[in-house]
């Protein structure tokens, strides 16, 4: 799987959008983006993926690059409880085991 | 629909006990797999599942037995339990056909164990 490389942690004011870069410039052709995020004290959450065309949901919507070298998860208009550790992946096809690896991800604090 | 059920929330264990940690999902998802989260670290898969009657080993599946005799369940037993094993563990699952569905998984929230 593709590395992935996020910024440890962002602010963002709540009602804002919230912008999460990822950058993944050793990704393949047939590796898609995956995000999810960890509430405090919770288990892992899918927020949504993508290959090389953006993506949206009630969640959140996704930016690849035309190079797919990078992407960006924006959520819309933050809430405190969007406070989590938001992880990117990349990942292939699998067989067998499915070992996400999560990495240290973007701790994102939605400020009042 | 409840989704990934983990019990017990909370454990203390005292050094040589065993348990088992349950985790029931009823998405009829063929695919199960136990982690356990360490402070700072990310997650580290024990073993998974990808099907009733199959099981493997994962990353780190010293001192952890499973089993997955229906589709729904998939136990996780300490043996015999160490400080070591002091962790949280989530259990998570998904869909086996279509590598998008597989990637998509879900988790429970998780079981929070010290062993003294």
């Amino acid at each position: 799987d593709a590395k992935t490389t996020q910024p440890p942690s962002m602010d963002c004011a709540e009602g804002r959008a919230a912008n999460l870069p990822c950058n993944h410039s050793t990704i393949s052709g047939n590796e898609y983006v995956y995000w999810y995020r960890q509430i405090h004290s919770q288990g892992p959450q899918y927020i949504i993926h993508g290959l090389k065309n953006n993506e949206t949901n009630e969640m959140a919507s996704l930016i690849i690059t035309e190079d797919r070298k990078s992407s960006t998860l924006i959520l819309p208009h933050a809430t405190l409880r969007d406070t989590a550790v938001y992880y990117c992946i990349v990942r292939v096809a699998v067989t067998g085991a499915n070992n996400l690896f999560f990495g240290t991800g973007t701790r994102l604090t939605v400020i009042p | 629909n409840a989704g990934v059920t983990q019990t017990p929330k909370f454990q203390v264990l005292k050094t040589g006990q065993s348990m088992t940690l349950q985790c029931a999902q009823d998405m009829n998802h063929e695919y199960m797999s136990w982690y356990r989260q360490d402070p700072g670290m990310g997650l580290r898969l024990i073993h998974y599942s990808v099907g009733a009657g199959i099981t493997d080993q994962g990353e780190v599946p010293n001192g952890y037995n499973v089993s997955r005799s229906t589709t729904e369940d998939f136990p996780l037993r300490l043996l015999s339990a160490a400080p070591s094993q002091t962790s949280v563990y989530f259990c998570a699952s998904s869909y086996r056909s279509g590598h998008l569905a597989k990637n998509i998984q879900y988790f429970g929230a998780g079981t929070r164990l010290s062993v003294l």
